[in-house]
């Protein structure tokens, strides 16, 4: 049973289109986070929601909306897509205040030409 | 700003070495400390640290957190290729769950 699952693994896309990617965790956790991982490795938070609200939203471009239709769900959109957009976006999950980290989905690897 | 760093941030041993990694960090509204390994795919959980001096063990691996001195290690013995991976430490805050995560060891393990 995958716990937290993400579509597409891959995505290629040009510059300038838009695109989206899907999560979705059977944990019944209530908090879901996409994280950005660079060339780098670098693994860094974008948004967070508990309960189908924004609690997290680092200093991100505009062109990317995250949307959670449920506790169980948390999509992100990401318009006009730049080069630099390129990296592997992970979607995690918790139950919030419990701590002990995040379960993460297996990544989307996202390149833009 | 909170910031979490690990050294080295790459490192090449052979088969049966023993290994110590590093981690420190200034973060306010500290909750715990994590360490996740990240292969191919996603980071996978290794341990959560909240207390000082007590050592959390798994195998041959083993971390410990020093709240004192704001850092923490993570030693593995008689390392195998398969602990070839990013070890990734992070520190998870009591605000809003956020967690900060360090750059990664790169620790390759070559036979």
């Amino acid at each position: 049973d995958t716990a937290v699952s993400q579509t597409p693994k891959y995505l290629v896309t040009q510059m300038g289109n838009d695109k989206s990617i899907k999560c979705e965790q059977n944990l019944g956790h209530d908090t879901m986070y996409w994280y950005k991982q660079d060339s780098k490795k670098f693994l860094k938070i974008m948004f967070s929601y508990n309960n189908k609200e924004l609690i997290i939203n680092e200093t991100v471009p505009n062109r990317f909306s995250p949307k959670s239709p449920d506790k169980a769900h948390l999509n992100l959109h990401i318009n006009s897509l730049e080069l630099g957009d390129s990296a592997v976006y992970f979607c995690a999950s918790s139950q919030y205040g419990r701590g002990g980290g995040q379960y993460f989905g297996p990544g989307t690897r996202l390149t833009v030409t | 700003e909170d910031k979490v760093v690990q050294s080295p941030l790459s490192l090449v041993v052979h088969e049966g070495d023993t290994v110590t990694l590093n981690c420190s960090y200034e973060v306010t509204n500290f909750r715990s400390l994590l360490w996740y390994k990240q292969e191919k795919k996603a980071p996978t959980f290794l341990f959560m640290l909240t207390s000082s001096g007590i050592e959390k063990k798994s195998g041959r691996l083993s971390s410990i957190l020093d709240k004192k001195e704001l850092s923490s290690i993570l030693n593995i013995t008689a390392t195998q290729t398969g602990d070839s991976a990013i070890y990734l430490c992070a520190v998870e805050k009591t605000s809003y769950d956020k967690v900060i995560f360090g750059p990664g060891t790169s620790l390759s393990v070559i036979p």
